[in-house]
């Protein structure tokens, strides 16, 4: 396991349907993130999971956006009935805490998805 | 919410010259502070990172400063060399509870490193 994967690395899909990607976190992480960044902008924040819990939601992830993560192990993001707005890169990342002091992220090298 | 703040937003320098990223954030409660390293087309990097309760962290030729009190923090890289040459981001991140666990980041700064 050497970091986090996410698939697949590009989509070009036309507006109106629909995206699942997916993302595998490093294993011994329990915490897993949701980020979109389009050009010029930092990452902004979607969503986040502890083990299989959804914990928080943006303001930014609208009701055509759901993310699982049904075993606590991967994730999946659907976008239904994409728009071009939708157009970005979608960044997961994980992270551990408890007894560890590392509250870093591990990002995965991102989707970019391009709704034509 | 949490508010990040960064600049310059581009910040040209000569290799060898020191090179310092400022962000401020709005959120007292704010209680870790990470910079991340993105080159063009690659994912984001944690480089560096400070929680609250230390005022300077240095790793080799990177440090970070945090001013809690003024809720401000900086990226200091010396002895810049063509490889620093990337967008830095600040994130910052509350513990606070409440389940808010994102990190919010700044807008990135486009560090370029002149030959």
């Amino acid at each position: 396991d050497t970091g986090v994967s996410q698939d697949p690395r590009h989509k070009i899909t036309k507006r109106g349907q629909n995206v699942t990607f997916r993302c595998d976190p490093i294993s011994e992480h329990n915490r897993l993130y949701w980020y979109r960044q389009t050009l010029g902008q930092g990452p902004e924040f979607l969503t986040y999971f502890q083990n299989e819990a959804q914990l928080e939601k943006s303001r930014l992830l609208s009701d055509r956006f759901s993310a699982e993560r049904p075993k606590g192990s991967f994730s999946t993001l659907e976008i239904q009935r994409t728009e071009q707005g939708d157009s970005a890169m979608y960044l997961c990342a994980s992270s551990s805490r408890g007894n560890s002091e590392n509250y870093g992220y591990t990002f995965g090298s991102g989707t970019r998805l391009t709704v034509v | 919410g949490e508010n990040v703040e960064q600049h310059p937003s581009t910040l040209s320098v000569q290799e060898g010259d020191s090179a310092v990223i400022k962000c401020t954030y709005s959120d007292s409660a704010s209680n870790y502070f990470p910079w991340y390293k993105q080159e063009l087309g690659k994912r984001p990097q944690l480089i560096i990172d400070i929680r609250s309760n230390v005022g300077e962290k240095k790793d080799q030729r990177i440090a970070v400063t945090l001013n809690k009190t003024a809720k401000h923090f900086s990226l200091h890289i010396t002895e810049t060399q063509p490889e620093d040459s990337a967008v830095y981001f600040c994130a910052a991140r509350s513990f606070s509870g409440g389940g808010a666990d994102g990190l919010t980041f700044g807008k990135g700064t486009h560090l370029i490193i002149q030959p």
